[in-house]
């Protein structure tokens, strides 16, 4: 299976920041890279798909990069409703699409 | 619009067996794989499996191949996860989520289930 790595886990950071999330493939997976948001007792849900396609109705503030093994979420100018777990995951090949272990992000 | 509705909440004991459910609707149910995503207290998402409803197709992860079932009812547009004997290790959340795309590879889940939360306890 590919191993999907995420940092740092956890992350402060206030109203108006700007945040980068990393993730990290085991092996090259081309641009094949999705990223979730998951707040507290809710279903995650998509936000980018594809390294950097934004899926429809997410606010531009969201932003994904990379291809190959490294990976990066940002958040431009981070809101109150951006206060949320984020996954990365996979999707090249064959099943299992792996998820990263997920980055906490918290109010400072 | 598109949901996936799951079935409720379960208390069992180690042993019992056990079947949850997903059903969908607005689209077109056997067009798409479904899968199912575990989620242990206070930990990260697991992919467990897909299956295409269409024709059963199924694939499991590793991880899981053996430890669940996945199957599927086109006839009512429902997905089920099953056990045959329950563990107190398999108490999580578990989600279920239609599998999308445009290309090979290109492929994501959405929308998904509210969750079903699965607790197994002597």
């Amino acid at each position: 299976d590919i191993q999907m790595t995420q940092s740092p886990s956890s992350l402060s950071a206030s109203v108006g920041d700007r945040v980068t999330i990393a993730c990290r493939a085991s092996q090259s997976i081309n641009n094949y890279l999705n990223w979730y948001q998951q707040k507290p007792g809710k279903a995650p849900k998509v936000l980018i798909y594809a390294a950097s396609s934004l899926q429809s109705g997410v606010p531009s503030r969201f932003s994904g990069s990379g291809s190959g093994t490294d990976f990066t979420l940002t958040i431009s100018s981070l809101q109150p409703e951006d206060f949320a777990t984020y996954y990365c995951q996979q999707s090249y090949s064959t099943p299992p699409y792996t998820f990263g272990q997920g980055t906490k992000l918290e109010i400072k | 619009e598109v949901q996936l509705v799951q079935s409720g909440a379960e208390v069992k004991k180690p042993g019992e067996s056990l079947k949850i459910s997903c059903k969908g609707s607005g689209y077109s149910f056997t067009s798409y794989w479904i899968g199912w995503v575990r989620q242990m207290p206070g930990k990260g998402l697991e992919w467990m499996g897909i299956i295409y409803p269409g024709d059963s197709d199924t694939r499991y992860s590793p991880s899981f191949q053996g430890q669940v079932t996945i199957s599927a009812d086109k006839s009512i547009s429902t997905v089920y996860l099953q056990w045959s004997s329950l563990k107190a290790s398999d108490t999580a959340m578990y989600y279920c989520a239609r599998h999308v795309g445009y290309s090979y590879g290109y492929e994501w889940f959405d929308p998904w289930g509210q969750g079903t939360l699965v607790t197994v306890s002597s």
